[in-house]
Order: C-alpha cells, then structure tokens, then sequence
C-alpha cells in the first residue's frame, strides 16, 4: 500500500517553457503532500508544503510565481515550473501523507521526475 | 544551514557485516527520526524511524538507535547485503509544528561480495 505516482518520470525541454508535474497517491488519500528538489549529490530540500484545497506553503527563498502548486483533490497535486530556465534544472520529488505527515504517518514518496531545460 | 548531517558521504561493508551509518542534528526540537532508502533516479522509501522518548528501534534487519544527549542517531543493518547498496537519508521533524522533513546529504552504501 501506500504507492505515491509522479509523471512524467523525465522532461528536457526548451527554455521559457512551463512544465507541469503531477503527484497521484494512489490507494489512500493524501491530505498533504510535499515537493521537494534534489541537486546532484545534495539532500532533499523542501520548497513546499500543499493541503488539499488551500494555497501551499512555500519555503523561504522559494519563488511562488515560478513553482505554481495546485492541490485540488486527495489525490493529486500538480507542481508547475513556469517560463523555466536552465538554472531550474533539477530532480523534483513529491511525497504524500495522511493527516499532515506525522511521525507516526511516513510520507511517501513519488519516483521523482528530472527536469532538463536546454 | 544543515540542521541534519551525515558526515560520511559514502561506506562500503562487504557482504555478512554489519552496516552502521550514523547521522546528527542540531535542532533540539526535532522529536521523531526517520531513515530512507534512495535507489537512483526513484523516491526515497522509507525504511524505520523513531520517537525521541525511544533509545532504539528494531525492525528485521534494521536497527535504529538514537542518543538524544549526543543529538546522534545511527542506523545499523545487520547481515549487510548486495540489496542493501543504496543511498540512504536520515531525516527529522518536529511532530508539533507542520511535520516538515529535513533531510541530511545522505551516505552512499555499497555493499561488496
């Protein structure tokens, strides 16, 4: 149980493009769900944290207008990197939890998806 | 600034050992520990955590163990085997605020015949 989908599992694009990301838990419902970014050889560094129908919380030095969220189900929350740059390369991770991701409730993790901007 | 550190950025055991890795943090308000298991290019998943009223936590062949005075913890894998190669990341959280992970830089563990 506990399976966490994210798609498209890899994207090379070209710059200025905008590139949506979902993340589906697929046999519970999530009431929050976390996006992470990971650069090479580096940890998992959250940007930001969504609950089903209200606006994510983004982390300090997270650009809101760049990394749309949207959380509109139990289900699925979308991450959507707008007019995208090469800087903006990277692995993006989502993971998924009931009830706000206490310790007691691991989240769950999605297989990431690698962003490549040209 | 890196509330949680793993200071050895890689480890290798040979197959039958046993695999300790070892992980601090500076965040004295961090209250539950939580250890994953990262193959490339996949999620991480999740493999044993622990409460900070706990001193250890065992689960098959994985073996938490948590020194709260030290702000240590370290996760020991016993017999270690080939399988167990992989990336693994501690992280902590703060159970009474908005249960954000923070994750260390993550031990790469190579497991040899």
């Amino acid at each position: 149980g506990a399976v966490v989908s994210q798609h498209p599992s890899w994207v090379i694009c070209k710059s200025g493009t905008s590139v949506k990301i979902e993340c589906r838990s697929l046999d519970f419902q999530a009431t929050t769900m976390f996006w992470y970014r990971q650069f090479p050889k580096q940890s998992l560094m959250l940007m930001a944290t969504s609950n089903e129908g209200s606006k994510a919380t983004y982390e300090q030095g997270v650009e809101k207008d760049k990394f749309l969220i949207n959380h509109a189900s139990l289900t699925l929350s979308t991450l959507t990197v707008t007019s995208a740059h090469p800087e903006d390369s990277s692995f993006y991770i989502c993971s998924a939890a009931t009830g706000g991701a206490s310790g007691n409730q691991p989240q769950h993790f999605g297989d990431g998806t690698r962003l490549s901007i040209l | 600034d890196q509330q949680v550190k793993q200071n050895s950025p890689s480890l290798s055991v040979q197959e039958g050992r046993i695999s300790i890795l070892n992980c601090d943090y500076t965040n004295s308000m961090f209250d539950y520990f939580l250890w994953y298991k990262k193959y490339p290019a996949e999620g991480p998943t999740f493999l044993i955590s622990i409460s900070s009223i706990k001193d250890k936590n065992e689960d098959g062949r994985f073996t938490v163990f948590l020194n709260k005075s030290a702000k240590h913890l370290s996760l020991h894998i016993v017999p270690s085997q080939p399988g167990d190669s992989a990336v693994y990341f501690c992280a902590a959280l703060n159970t009474g605020t908005a249960s954000k992970l923070t994750f260390g830089t993550g031990t790469r563990l190579q497991v040899t015949l």
